[in-house]
């Protein structure tokens, strides 16, 4: 089982939806997640972090954790064009930080 | 600096030479984090430093890979006699340090090294 998983995608959405990504983990001792956004031939940003069960909102990105289930997921809300790039999800296990494949998303306009 | 900072950003090598990758990381930053990642692909852990020291080395894909970081500083990525698969974008990120669930943990990246090699 890798350590961090997710849908490759890709995931296409119309302008405005709601876009929503899903992230699996398999270390339950793992206390920080990431969402992280990585544009074609860029290296990766942080776009929100969460650290406890629950929604955190941020603009229009609502980060969701469910330490019970070990799953994080990101919404995106009233999506953009310009939102259109790789969502890497991420993680922190007992050492050091793990990524996902990353969820390809496309937002036509 | 002001972020971190990679070198070369771009390598053409032969099979079978040695490579060395450098990274800056932002000053003060104590973890260190290597990653590679294919074109398409993501993000493959290598090996993470927490100071002078790399508590975990289970990424390095074979005994070519090996890294370095003194002066909790600059750290270089190395890769002996280099192989077509190794081909990729090398990815360095520094964050100010492992105190989980402070925020702290938040990793800057910097540019990436692509290297290819023929």
């Amino acid at each position: 089982q890798k350590e961090v998983e997710q849908n490759s995608g890709p995931l296409s959405v119309p302008e405005g939806a709601i876009a929503s990504l899903n992230c699996t983990y398999s270390d339950r001792g793992s206390q920080s997640f990431f969402w992280y956004r990585q544009y074609s031939g860029k290296s990766p940003e942080l776009i929100m972090s969460i650290y406890s069960n629950g929604d955190k909102e941020d603009g229009r990105f609502t980060a969701q954790l469910n330490k019970a289930s070990q799953y994080v997921s990101l919404l995106i809300r009233d999506s953009q064009p310009s939102d259109s790039a790789t969502y890497l999800c991420a993680v922190i296990p007992p050492w050091d930080m793990r990524f996902g494949a990353g969820t390809r998303l496309t937002v036509k306009p | 600096g002001a972020g971190v900072s990679q070198s070369p950003s771009n390598k053409v090598t032969e099979k079978g030479k040695d490579v060395e990758l450098r990274c800056d990381p932002i000053s003060g930053h104590t973890a260190l984090y290597w990653y590679r990642q294919r074109l398409g692909q993501g993000l493959e852990f290598l090996i993470y430093f927490q100071g002078n020291s790399a508590p975990d080395k289970s990424g390095l894909p074979s005994d070519r890979f090996s890294a370095e970081r003194t002066g909790e500083s600059v750290s270089t990525l190395t890769i002996q006699r280099t192989q077509q698969e190794d081909s990729a974008v090398y990815l360095c990120a520094s964050s100010l340090e492992e105190d989980r669930g402070s925020g702290a943990n938040v990793l800057t990246f910097g540019a990436g090294s692509r290297l290819t090699v023929l």
